[in-house]
C-alpha cells in the first residue's frame, strides 16, 4: 500500500461546480498535512495546511479525518483558473522534516 | 518572498555523462531537498540535507549523490547518467516549519 494515495482523476467539472478530492495516508502517527497546487510545467506551491479542526480559505476548505486517515479538499464555485494538479502531502512520522507526496489529482474546470 | 532557483530549466545529456544540478535558496533555510517527479508516481525524495555538509538518503538515492558545502546551495549529482533518470527534478527548501518552497524544476532528458 502506498504511504499517500490520491485519485488521479481527471475531474472534469463545469465552472461554478463544487468538487472534492480525498487523499488517504497509511501512517496513523503522521502529524502534518498539506495541499499543494501544481500548474502544468510549474513547481508545486502550497495551497493550504490542514489542521485537525479543518480550515477554510475563501472557496477552499480542507479537512482532516484521523479516524479514517484521510484529508480532503473542497473547492466551491470552481473557476477556470482552478484547473491544475492538486497534491496532498503528509509528514513521515518519526522523520519530521520529510514530506511524502501523493501522485496528484488533476482538475479541469470547463466553461 | 522566498526564492529557490535551479541552474537549468531544461537539460539534455548522454548516457554515462556526469550531471550536476544546482539549487540555490535565498532565505537561510536549514533544510533542502531533491525530488524527482514522474507521471503517476508523484514526487519522490532522492536526498535531503538539514545542515551544511549533512545529508540523508531519501527513498530513491541509488545513482545519485549530493553536496552541500554552503547553506544556500544544494547540488544533485548523477555520477553516470542513465535513460531511466530522465525526469523532472525539483529542489525544495524550508525552515523547521513544514512549508516547503520549490524551485522551478529541471527537466532532464538522458539520451
Amino acid at each position: 500500500r502506498k504511504e499517500v494515495e490520491q485519485d488521479p482523476g481527471p475531474f472534469n467539472v463545469p465552472e461554478g461546480a463544487t468538487v472534492a478530492f480525498n487523499c488517504t495516508y497509511s501512517n496513523s502517527a503522521s502529524q502534518s498535512f498539506f495541499w499543494y497546487r501544481q500548474d502544468c510545467r510549474k513547481e508545486p506551491k502550497l495551497l493550504m495546511s490542514v489542521y485537525s479542526s479543518g480550515n477554510e480559505d475563501g472557496r477552499f476548505t480542507a479537512q482532516l479525518n484521523r479516524a479514517s486517515q484521510y484529508i480532503s479538499l473542497l473547492i466551491r464555485d470552481s473557476k477556470l483558473s482552478d484547473s491544475a494538479t492538486y497534491l496532498c502531502a503528509v509528514n513521515r512520522a518519526g522523520y519530521g522534516n520529510k514530506l511524502v507526496f501523493g501522485a496528484g489529482t488533476i482538475l479541469r474546470v470547463k466553461s | 518572498d522566498v526564492k529557490v532557483t535551479q541552474s537549468s530549466r531544461y537539460l539534455v545529456k548522454r548516457t554515462g555523462e556526469k550531471v550536476f544540478l544546482e539549487c540555490v535558496q535565498d532565505m537561510d533555510h536549514e533544510n533542502m531537498f531533491w525530488y524527482r517527479q514522474d507521471p503517476g508516481l508523484g514526487l519522490r525524495l532522492i536526498y535531503f540535507s538539514y545542515d551544511v555538509k549533512m545529508k540523508e538518503k531519501g527513498d530513491i538515492p541509488e545513482g545519485y549523490s549530493v553536496s552541500r558545502e554552503k547553506k544556500e546551495r544544494f547540488s544533485l549529482i548523477l555520477e553516470s547518467a542513465s535513460t531511466n533518470q530522465t525526469s523532472m527534478y525539483l529542489c525544495a527548501s524550508k525552515v523547521n516549519t513544514d512549508t516547503q518552497y520549490f524551485g522551478p524544476g529541471t527537466r532532464l532528458t538522458v539520451l
